[in-house]
């Protein structure tokens, strides 16, 4: 079983809905919850992190941690054309070492204007 | 500056070339990557530097030589390589070696494909 399990989609979407993406995990050891946003050609950039259980939202973007189920989700509201992107999530057990950093195979999103 | 710049973009060399991947910032980081990314797949770990000085290798074949000349540079020398190692490599730096890190910034990858 990996240790990270991520839907590679392909999603596509209008622009305006609303963007559900989504992780599954087994280490329940985990603490560190981050999603990245990749578009192509280029490499990974940090959207956001969470530590622990529960939200955190910034902009149009919502991290959820739900650690009871090992299950962590992204919102994107309002989504634009210029969200299409793969989205990448990662978790870690701690922030001292990249070493610790685990992927997800990545999500491609499509936002058909 | 706040960007992580690789070079070459793109690279074909054969199974007996000797090449080099180059990496360079200038945000006064002291913590530096090299990721290898398959298609599809998401970025592997290679080595971590870290003030200088190769803190975590992944078990990454001998073939792949890390070398960090000083605090703004990374290079990965490429020996030998084999055609299943054609892949994105990825630079990225951060300040300090945390993956919480929001300042962490990946450089746009260089393209090798082995003949």
């Amino acid at each position: 079983q990996k240790e990270v399990e991520q839907d590679p989609g392909p999603l596509s979407v209008p622009e305006g809905a609303i963007v559900s993406l989504n992780c599954t995990y087994s280490n329940s050891a985990f603490q560190y919850f981050m999603w990245y946003r990749q578009y192509s050609r280029k490499g990974p950039e940090l959207l956001m992190y969470t530590y622990s259980s529960g939200n955190k939202e910034d902009g149009r973007f919502t991290a959820q941690v739900d650690k009871s189920s090992k299950y962590i989700s992204l919102f994107i509201r309002d989504s634009q054309p210029s969200d299409s992107a793969t989205y990448l999530c990662a978790m870690s057990v701690d922030q001292t070492g990249a070493n610790n950093l685990f992927f997800g195979t990545g999500t491609r999103l499509t936002v058909i204007p | 500056d706040t960007e992580v710049t690789q070079t070459p973009k793109h690279l074909v060399m054969g199974m007996t070339n000797k090449k080099s991947l180059k990496c360079e910032q200038h945000m006064g980081h002291r913590a530096m990557y090299w990721y290898k990314q398959k298609a599809k797949k998401p970025p592997e770990l290679m080595f971590v530097y870290s003030y200088e000085k190769l803190s975590i290798n992944e078990s990454v074949p001998s073939r792949f030589s890390p070398e960090c000349p000083n605090s703004s540079l990374l290079n990965l020398h490429l020996h030998a390589l084999q055609p299943e190692d054609s892949a994105l490599y990825l630079c990225a730096s951060s300040q300090v070696v945390s993956v919480l890190n929001t300042e962490a910034f990946f450089g746009q990858g260089t393209r090798l494909t082995v003949v």
